[in-house]
């Protein structure tokens, strides 16, 4: 099976940087995803992992350590559209599913 | 351009009664999944579905039945609703590839009472 943790909840200013971690277990790791969900809608894809080292996309960047099982999101100049859930989510080989963390709430304040 | 097309958004249920969850998808995906997300729980697999008339269990697949007989649909079925399934349900699709990410319907919202 695949256990995978993120923190809860966390606040920081428009502008600012936040940086969102996930660890996570699972045996034969296949890749990481990165999803943003507002509050009401579906998740949106914002990023993949599957090798070591960092993924950047604009203002979000995702950073991977399979022999640490441990990922980051961090994102950019806060905008307070990025008030959202991020879920963390692994895939495991043979494996045609993804497995999600509970998501970590950000709110962005002003 | 649609992509993944759930219906209906919101249905209200008393116990007992059936329903089935319709999920539609126009790009040719070969997987197709059900989720359901509760408070504090995150997503969790309900179904999922490797192709036209294959379907497998996922997590939490008690009380729920699927099926897949056309590529774009994948439909939830409740036989029997209790409230313990009163969520909100995701269906996603994906292509077949390595990275291949979900793409997600809007959500259904179901309360069973």
């Amino acid at each position: 099976g695949q256990n995978i943790d993120q923190p809860t909840e966390m606040t920081a200013t428009e502008g600012a940087i936040v940086q969102i971690n996930c660890t996570y277990q699972t045996s034969g790791f296949n890749g990481l995803f990165w999803y943003q969900q507002h509050a009401g809608e579906a998740p949106t894809f914002l990023s993949y992992n599957v090798l070591d080292g960092l993924e950047e996309k604009g203002r979000f960047s995702s950073f991977l350590s399979r022999s640490k099982g441990y990922s980051y999101l961090l994102l950019k100049e806060l905008q307070m559209k990025d008030s959202a859930s991020y879920l963390c989510a692994v895939r495991a080989y043979g494996n045609n599913r993804l497995a999600f963390g509970k998501g970590n709430q950000v709110v962005v304040i002003p | 351009n649609a992509g993944v097309t759930q219906t209906p958004k919101f249905r209200v249920l008393k116990t007992g009664q059936s329903m089935t969850l319709l999920c539609a998808q126009d790009m040719n995906h070969e997987y197709m999944y059900w989720y359901r997300q509760d408070p504090g729980m995150g997503l969790r697999l309900i179904h999922y579905s490797v192709g036209e008339g294959t379907t497998a269990k996922g997590e939490v697949p008690d009380g729920y039945n699927v099926s897949r007989l056309k590529k774009q649909n994948f439909l939830l079925g409740l036989e029997s609703a209790a409230p313990s399934q009163t969520s909100v349900y995701f269906c996603a699709s994906s292509q077949r590839e390595e990275g291949g990410e979900l793409f997600f319907g809007e959500g259904s919202r179901l309360t069973v009472l």
